[in-house]
């Protein structure tokens, strides 16, 4: 059974650097058909892409947030990590780590969802 | 970077009402790499078609995808009611990943 379990503080202040941790269970991180990817979204608002993190460690980034954002994993602790440097309340969000499969027959997409977590963004 | 638009924004139906939601990218991709979710408030989104064309495992058969190039379309024939949602398209290409803004069907 695939499951993935984001964590990390409730509440974060202006200024601060949010990290969150992405817990999966039922897949290898080194599973060369897989990755972990960062989704978000604003109350109110559509889904944002973040950041991804494949099998060979390859990282991508959202062109608008790349300079605030690192993504890494610990293949050993199941475990993807998310940084976001200097945080302002507009990043007040659920934020999500999904699932990234390349299929067999070349198509790729999101196959499973954590439940997400909601950051606050205030002083 | 490409974008992708969604319409109608908004579409109010009644249960048994067909729903015709829209995907149009800012240029031409690969529908193997155009997928469609659909989100419910306090969920999880769910994959429901990739592919373009291809139901997620459990997706009933009343959703279907298709299109080619600019335009995709999400089909759901006959609306039962845990289908009010929103429904998102999302591309990948060059590394990166792209939601659309949503279209929200609700009860008319």
């Amino acid at each position: 059974q695939v499951t993935l379990k984001e964590s990390g503080p409730v509440l974060v202040k202006p200024t601060e650097t949010l990290t969150l941790t992405c817990t999966v269970s039922g897949f290898s991180l080194s599973n060369a058909r897989m990755g972990v990817s960062w989704i978000r979204q604003p109350p109110g608002k559509a889904l944002e892409w973040l950041a991804h993190i494949f099998s060979n460690d390859e990282k991508s980034y959202s062109t608008s947030l790349k300079s605030r954002l690192t993504i890494s994993k610990d293949t050993s602790k199941s475990q993807v990590v998310l940084t976001m440097t200097n945080m302002d309340p507009v990043d007040t969000a659920t934020y999500y780590c999904t699932r990234i499969l390349f299929s067999v027959a070349g198509t790729v997409y999101f196959d499973y969802w954590g439940q997400g977590t909601l950051v606050t963004v205030s002083s | 970077e490409i974008v992708l638009m969604q319409s109608p924004g908004t579409l109010s139906l009644s249960p048994g009402e067909r729903a015709t939601l829209s995907c149009r990218a800012s240029q031409s991709v690969s529908s193997s790499y155009l997928a469609w979710y659909q989100h419910k408030p306090g969920q999880a989104p769910r994959l429901l078609i990739y592919g373009a064309s291809s139901r997620a495992t459990g997706i009933p058969d009343r959703f279907s995808g298709s299109g080619s190039g600019t335009d995709f379309t999400l089909t759901i024939s006959r609306l039962e009611p845990e289908d009010f949602a929103v429904y998102y398209c999302q591309l990948y290409r060059s590394s990166l990943w792209t939601f659309g803004q949503g279209t929200k069907v609700e009860i008319k």
